[in-house]
């Protein structure tokens, strides 16, 4: 079936650049969405990428590689706030209109 | 109000009971999703609904579950007869159409969280 891996976890600093990847099955591929959620709060959309390449918002970016299959968040300048659960996902192959998602990367950002 | 509601924001319920769990959408959005989500696990898609189509219900876990979405604003999650294993958080999303290609930004209300003894 479809399914996207990512990190389960990833620790950094304040301050630093913190990549987050995330593989997808290639069969009927859509783009990829990368939302946020925070301990007990509601996912927020950050990006989406349908085309190759980088899209930047702020200190996030977003990338996608159809030709490898994976994209990535990139968050930098990382503050205390960015702590949260990152997931990646990507329309269901058979129905677009539904969204197939990663289990998440649980991102700790340290003083 | 601005963004999507759900109600209530938790309910614990004994086994075997059923339970209702109310979303109201943003509203002008066509397109409703459920979603359950466990501790520290990624989101389950239940079901969805986009305008007055017939709702895509592939996700629901048993016959158990129903959802129903009355004048295409409100929508409905029933849990018949409760089971621990229904213990989790669902979530409420809409979007202004459930479009295909892929673009489909979701806006998810605060959640429900479930809890079943």
């Amino acid at each position: 079936g479809q399914s996207l891996e990512q990190p389960s976890e990833v620790t950094a600093v304040e301050g630093a650049i913190v990549q987050i990847n995330c593989t997808y099955q290639t069969s009927g591929f859509y783009g990829l969405s990368w939302y946020q959620q925070h301990d007990g709060g509601a996912p927020t959309f950050l990006s989406y990428n349908a085309l190759d390449g980088l899209e930047e918002t702020g200190r996030f970016s977003s990338f996608l590689s159809r030709s490898d299959s994976y994209g990535y968040l990139l968050l930098q300048e990382l503050q205390m706030k960015d702590s949260a659960s990152y997931f990646c996902a990507e329309p269901n192959a058979g129905n677009n209109r539904k969204l197939i998602w990663g289990l998440g990367t649980s991102l700790a950002v340290n003083p | 109000g601005a963004g999507v509601s759900q109600s209530p924001s938790n309910k614990v319920t004994e086994k075997g009971k059923d339970v209702e769990l109310r979303c109201d959408p943003i509203s002008g959005h066509t397109a409703l999703y459920w979603y359950r989500q466990s501790l520290g696990q990624g989101l389950e898609f239940l079901i969805y609904f986009q305008g007055n189509s017939a709702p895509d219900k592939s996700g629901l876990p048993s016959d158990r579950f129903s959802a129903e979405r009355t004048g295409g604003s409100v929508s409905t999650l029933t849990i018949q007869r409760t089971q621990q294993e229904d213990s989790a958080v669902y979530l409420c999303a809409s979007s202004l159409t459930a479009s295909g290609g892929g673009y489909n930004e979701q806006f998810f209300g605060p959640g429900t969280r479930l809890t079943v003894l």
